[in-house]
């Protein structure tokens, strides 16, 4: 069965440093979004992206923070300068529909120290 | 922001019992309702994705509800399973917002053989 995969499954990195998350996303989904929780809390959106730009955003998604798709495959989550709060599982999710459900991926457990 | 609650927090039940979980959301501006399975290590798999009142849905020993107007879901599980032990997530989109999902903080189900 097709799945969504992400990488790496746990990062940890120096607060200030780039993390780049990456995705690789069912094939013939065409929707793409990445969602986060915190230890804790509820799975939060942060971005949606299709036809190869963002379509919504959450006010978490600020200036940090960019998408890409940069190779036709991997879709890639990018924090420029992480902080403490940026310490999360983000989980990639496709869809073939605007309104459909969603196919998540494992997740990526970021730490930042 | 919409609110999306779910209740109980956490369950435990016998194998073989039936249970049932709430989830609550704005009943205003509604256009969907997504249940998602979501065990230990693994993604969030999509159960059910409800959009009319009155809605019934059912997968094997599972099945779900839908109250548009009161602004509820009521997920059922029949007969439960050392299996089903898994973190139950509701999550509501509005209308007019294609894409963005508001989570529920989850149930927890633990079933004991």
């Amino acid at each position: 069965e097709p799945e969504v995969t992400q990488t790496p499954s746990h990062q940890v990195t120096q607060m200030g440093q780039e993390v780049i998350l990456r995705c690789v996303p069912i094939s013939n989904h065409l929707y793409f979004y990445w969602y986060r929780q915190i230890l804790g809390q509820k799975v939060e959106f942060l971005v949606s992206f299709y036809n190869n730009e963002i379509s919504e955003k959450s006010e978490i998604f600020d200036d940090q923070f960019s998408v890409e798709r940069p190779d036709g495959s991997n879709f890639t989550l990018k924090i420029r300068s992480t902080k403490l709060e940026d310490s999360a599982m983000y989980f990639c999710a496709t869809s073939t529909g605007a309104t459909g459900e969603l196919f998540f991926g494992e997740g990526s457990r970021l730490t930042v120290l | 922001i919409l609110n999306v609650e779910q209740s109980p927090q956490s369950l435990h039940v016998q194998e073989g019992d039936s249970t049932n979980f709430t989830c609550s959301f704005p009943s205003s501006n509604f256009y969907a309702l997504h249940w998602y399975r979501w065990e230990t290590a693994k993604s969030p798999e999509a159960l059910f994705v409800m959009t009319l009142n009155g809605d019934e849905k059912k997968k094997g020993r599972i099945s779900a509800t839908l109250n548009t107007k009161e602004g509820y879901s009521y997920l059922y599980i029949k007969g439960s399973q050392p299996e089903d032990s898994a973190t139950y997530l509701c999550a509501s989109r509005p209308s007019g917002s294609a894409r963005q999902l508001t989570f529920g903080s989850g149930t927890q189900l633990t079933v004991l053989p």
